[in-house]
């Protein structure tokens, strides 16, 4: 069965530190992998990986894929209280639907002033 | 910028109940689909659509329903409530597939 899993589930540390937010998967058919960042209720993009760019940097964010691994690391340097979120990471693994995206169930960070 | 607008945004139903989520968009993306987001799981498909007129199942459709009669509008439909359908709904819509989606801001379900 194709599985998304992230880990830690939760997370707390102080503005300032940084972070890093892990996704490990097993699926069939890998296509992409995709970073959201959910606050109180609508997930918002944050990074698309594929085989053909496996790093992307935003600002303080920044994501890597190790398709060797089968994973995604998600960092986040010198954090900010509005980077308390839920943190979702996707693959997208086309099998019968090709529209399937198998979710990870989330890391959440609380950042504390 | 609207973006993509579910409505409502609370309900509570009895058991047995029907009811329609609206979900709609105005950014002429083709693709849009329909998620429940449940405590401590990943988010899951219930339907989507690639365009007006076509609409697949995705892996959890059993008790709802939609259509797609025009690329701004994709409703869903719960036909006969039940506890299990207890959830956060997301509407959610993007200009190729699974590239970057855009979320509703999400509708908070309760059956009772």
């Amino acid at each position: 069965e194709d599985k998304v899993v992230q880990s830690p589930l939760s997370l707390v540390v102080h503005e300032g530190d940084t972070v890093t937010l892990n996704c490990s998967y097993e699926v069939t058919n890998f296509r992409s992998l995709l970073w959201y960042k959910q606050e109180k209720k609508a997930p918002t993009f944050l990074f698309m990986l594929t085989s053909s760019g496996i790093e992307k940097k935003s600002g303080r964010l920044s994501s890597i894929l190790d398709k060797k691994e089968l994973s995604s690391i998600l960092n986040i340097t010198a954090t900010q209280t509005g980077d308390s979120a839920i943190y979702l990471c996707a693959v997208d693994s086309p099998l019968d639907s090709n529209y399937q995206l198998i979710w990870g169930a989330g890391t959440k960070l609380i950042i504390k002033p | 910028n609207a973006g993509v607008t579910q409505t409502p945004k609370f309900q509570v139903l009895k058991t047995g109940q029907s009811m329609t989520l609206q979900c709609a968009q105005d950014m002429n993306h083709e693709y849009m689909s329909w998620y429940r987001q449940d405590p401590g799981m990943g988010l899951r498909l219930i339907h989507y659509s690639v365009g007006a007129g076509i609409t697949d199942q995705g892996e959890v459709p059993n008790g709802y329903n939609v259509s797609r009669s025009t690329t701004e509008d994709f409703p869903l439909r719960l036909l006969s409530a039940a506890p299990s359908q207890t959830s956060v709904y997301f509407c959610a819509s993007s200009y190729r597939g699974n590239e970057k989606l855009f979320f509703g801001s999400g509708t908070q379900l309760s059956v009772l």
